[in-house]
């Protein structure tokens, strides 16, 4: 049972382009979190999704900022756009459920460098 | 105000020796879990052990034991019998019953370092 893939593990643009992460979910988890890691800090929640809906993105910048679960395929963490500051490592998780002590499973991130 | 908080940025041990790493937690929610992930330098978070707030006793996994004190809000990590293979960020999450889809909230993490 292969565990949370993400991908590219290492990411490098320059200001101005845009970054596409994708991950793809533990096999038969249908709910997916993005946290994001800065330098030096714990994880930051960004948004949680389920399949084909966002169901909260309290943790999402207004702008630059996107995410998706579509029916078929993995879940794409998009950031339009970016800047210096958004250089950090980049986590998804999925989980069987929502419930409390259910554990999220997370993948081994990506670590977007922005030149 | 912080939901986690970890006040150790960063803790030494002696290898074979036991160490305790410090978690408060801040909710009102009656029904919530407490985890803590381990985080080496290759970057991945790797899951050790889990507290539910309804748990009676203390979790405990190998080598990893949770010092729950619900009255204090602590849930502490104690690791037995240090190895040098232990040397890695450790971050305290919490999990609360009634935020939608129940995300995450970790502290700012504490790096252990094992002398041999």
């Amino acid at each position: 049972n292969a565990g949370v893939m993400q991908n590219p593990r290492h990411l490098v643009r320059r200001r101005g382009q845009e970054a596409r992460l994708r991950c793809s979910p533990m096999k038969g988890h249908s709910h997916v979190y993005w946290y994001r890691q800065l330098p030096e800090e714990g994880l930051k929640f960004m948004v949680y999704l389920q399949k084909e809906n966002i169901i909260d993105e309290s943790g999402m910048p207004k702008e630059r900022f996107s995410a998706e679960f579509p029916k078929e395929g993995p879940s794409i963490l998009r950031i339009q756009q970016v800047v210096r500051g958004d250089s950090a490592a980049y986590f998804c998780a999925s989980s069987p459920g929502t419930s409390v002590g259910n554990e999220q499973f997370f993948g081994p991130g990506t670590r977007l460098t922005v030149l | 105000a912080q939901k986690i908080t970890q006040t150790q940025p960063g803790m030494f041990v002696q290898e074979k020796e036991a160490v305790t790493l410090d978690c408060t937690y801040d909710t009102s929610d009656p029904s919530y879990g407490l985890f803590w992930y381990k985080q080496p330098s290759s970057g991945e978070m790797i899951f050790l052990i889990y507290q539910g707030s309804y748990d009676q006793q203390n979790a405990t996994e190998g080598r990893y034991s949770l010092n729950f004190q619900k009255a204090r809000k602590s849930a502490n990590l104690v690791i037995s019998a240090s190895q040098l293979g232990d040397s890695a960020m450790y971050f305290c999450a919490m999990r609360e019953n009634r935020n939608t889809g129940n995300q995450f909230y970790f502290g700012t993490g504490t790096s252990l370092t094992v002398i041999p």
